[in-house]
Formats: C-alpha cells, structure tokens, sequence
C-alpha cells in the first residue's frame, strides 16, 4: 500500500486569499487525484493530476481557480484561490498504484479548509 | 450521464447483519470499490470488485452485478464502531472514481 502524507491537515483562511496543500507519496505513483468534500456531501474529483503535463480537470473546476503541480511521481499541489467561504471543504489527495489502474484508490488525511 | 445511487442512512443492531445497496449508471466500469469514512477522518478502502460475484473479507462483503448496475455491501456481526459512512464509487477510466453520496449507517446496542 502507499502511504500518503497531506498537509496542513487544517487552516481557517481569510477570503481572497489562497492556501496550497501539498501531498507526499512513499512510493512512485502513475496516478495522482485531488478530491473535494463539501460539508455533509461524498467526494467530488476536482482534476487529475499528470506528471510532467498540465492537469486533466473535471466539469466545474478551472485552473484559474484551482490550479495543480506534479513535478514528479511522488509529489503534488493543489492551491485553492481567491477563496470564498463556498471553497470551505476537505480537499482530499488521491494515489493509485502505477502497475494497475484498477486496484484500490489510497488516500491522504486530507486538508480541512474553512474559509472566512 | 453519471448515476450512483445509495440510500442515505441505515440504522442498524449492535450484533445484526445489515446490507447497504448502490446501483449505479456509468459512461465506463473498470471496477467497484467500497469506502469506509468515519467523521473527521479520510475515508479507507474496504473492498473492490470487478467481476460478478460476492467478495468475501472477514465482517465485510461485497457483492457486484454488472448486468444489473447494483453492488452491495454485507456488514455482519455490527459492532458499535462500525457507525461511519459507506462510500459506494465506481472507476470508469484512467483510474478515476466517481462517488455516491454516501450511506450513513447507525449501529445501536
């Protein structure tokens, strides 16, 4: 299994501006996913992230306002920008193992995000 | 378009078997996994089917019909600790995974 590290694992945040969470994999992953939960809501795929190319993103979610580093196979970032207090979520980063895409998804602790 | 379906909340006896049902409507199925998230925390992996038929993991169980779209998971012998929410989501492509909403199961003693 892979162990992920997500950080910070909490901030309350002013509106307008933005925060950058990382996530740190022990191992060489092929893919990497950044995931939003709303209060009281299940997951949301925000956008994949490809190393060494600019993030596939999904209906909804922008660069502009969410934009995603992947320097390498074991690091990434997501930066939550211009917050509002709608952005206030748990952004969750996501690995799965580069061998099979289709095995067991891993997840960080998540970064919980409150906005005022 | 995309479709999970779970029911909302379950409730349950400390001791009992309770079942929670998903069916779901995807572009593309490479798969079924169940998630367990108790509150505050990251959700964690419980089991994965791809092929028809029950998976069998200690207390848990998991059951897929492609033709039909439907899952379930098999809780037995509740324990209070298994109060949290049960994340039904499919993988379609690339290794995405598309969520239902979530079932929020309630043992009582």
């Amino acid at each position: 299994s892979a162990v992920i590290s997500q950080k910070p694992s909490r901030d309350i945040c002013q509106r307008g501006t933005s925060l950058t969470i990382q996530c740190q994999v022990d191992s060489q992953v092929t893919m990497m996913f950044w995931y939003r939960q709303q209060p009281g809501q299940s997951l949301t795929l925000i956008a994949t992230a490809n190393q060494g190319s600019e993030a596939t993103y999904e209906s909804g979610f922008v660069i502009d306002k969410f934009p995603i580093s992947r320097p390498n196979l074991t690091f990434s970032t997501l930066t939550v920008s211009n917050m509002s207090p709608e952005d206030s979520s748990i952004y969750l980063c996501s690995v799965s193992p580069g061998w099979a895409m289709n095995t067991e998804a891993f997840f960080g602790q998540g970064t919980r995000l409150t906005v005022v | 378009g995309q479709n999970i379906d779970q029911p909302t909340e379950m409730t349950a006896t400390e001791g009992a078997i309770v079942q929670i049902n998903c069916t779901y409507q995807t572009s593309g199925f490479n798969g079924l996994f169940w998630y367990q998230q108790h509150a505050g925390e990251a959700p964690t992996f419980l089991s994965y089917n791809v092929l028809d038929g029950l998976e069998e993991k200690g207390r848990f169980s998991s059951f897929l019909s492609r033709s039909k779209g439907y899952s379930y998971l098999l809780l037995k012998e509740l324990q209070m600790k298994d109060s949290a929410s049960y994340l039904c989501a499919v993988s379609n492509q690339g290794g995405k995974l598309i969520f239902g909403q979530g079932t929020e199961l309630s043992v009582k003693p």
